[in-house]
């Protein structure tokens, strides 16, 4: 079964650091999402990425985040700054349509410190 | 009132028994609408989609009433298996364009 691959699977850094958080989303899906879940809270929606554009992003996603696309396959998020409230998983997930559901990553652990 | 909420749980039921959850939304312009599992610090994984004229996938039933902007899903001879946080997602259209919202979960323990 496809697989949306993220890497690392736990990122300690410290605060005031730039992070890049690295997806690999399945290969025919055309939308492309990143989700953080703070530890023992609720799932929340950061960002929405189609045809090399964001397309739609919440109040989390400030200027202190980006996405990209670098190439063809891997989809991006950075964190610049780093507070210790960052520290969550963070997901990427992708899908065919926007409609459907969305295929996540394991995640990624950021602990700030 | 919050966007997308759900029963607090736990719930801690018996294998075999029927177990279900249930979930409302405020965004009367909802448009999809899908069940999740995430099992204890894993990523959420699809259970089902929920269409308008209800669903079912072996033995999970999904249901959908836009009118009460309520969502079911019901568990049928419950496995051990089925222990994890249950998500009712929501995709609506805000300030911020359209997007899914979780809610918080609903965490369910099948005993043996």
């Amino acid at each position: 079964e496809p697989e949306v691959t993220q890497t690392p699977s736990h990122q300690v850094t410290q605060m005031g650091q730039e992070v890049i958080l690295r997806c690999v989303p399945i290969s025919n899906h055309l939308y492309f999402y990143w989700y953080r879940q703070i530890l023992g809270q609720k799932v929340e929606f950061l960002v929405s990425f189609y045809n090399n554009e964001i397309s739609e992003k919440s109040e989390i996603f400030d200027d202190q985040f980006s996405v990209e696309r670098p190439d063809g396959s891997n989809f991006t998020l950075k964190i610049r700054s780093t507070k210790l409230e960052d520290s969550a998983m963070y997901f990427c997930a992708s899908s065919a349509d926007r409609d459907r559901g969305y295929t996540f990553g394991s995640g990624t652990r950021l602990t700030v410190v | 009132r919050k966007e997308v909420e759900q029963d607090p749980g736990p719930f801690n039921v018996p294998e075999g028994a029927t177990v279900a959850f249930n979930c409302t939304y405020s965004n009367s312009a909802s448009q999809s609408f899908f069940w999740y599992r995430q099992d204890c610090r894993k990523e959420p994984k699809l259970l089902m989609s929920v269409y308008s004229s209800g669903n079912e996938d072996g033995r999970f039933t999904a249901q959908l009433n836009r009118a009460s902007q309520y969502i079911s899903l019901l568990i049928r001879d419950s496995k051990l298996s089925d222990s994890a946080t249950y998500l009712c997602v929501v995709r609506h259209r805000d300030n911020y364009g359209q997007n899914f919202v979780f809610g918080p979960g609903t965490r369910l323990s099948v005993l043996p």
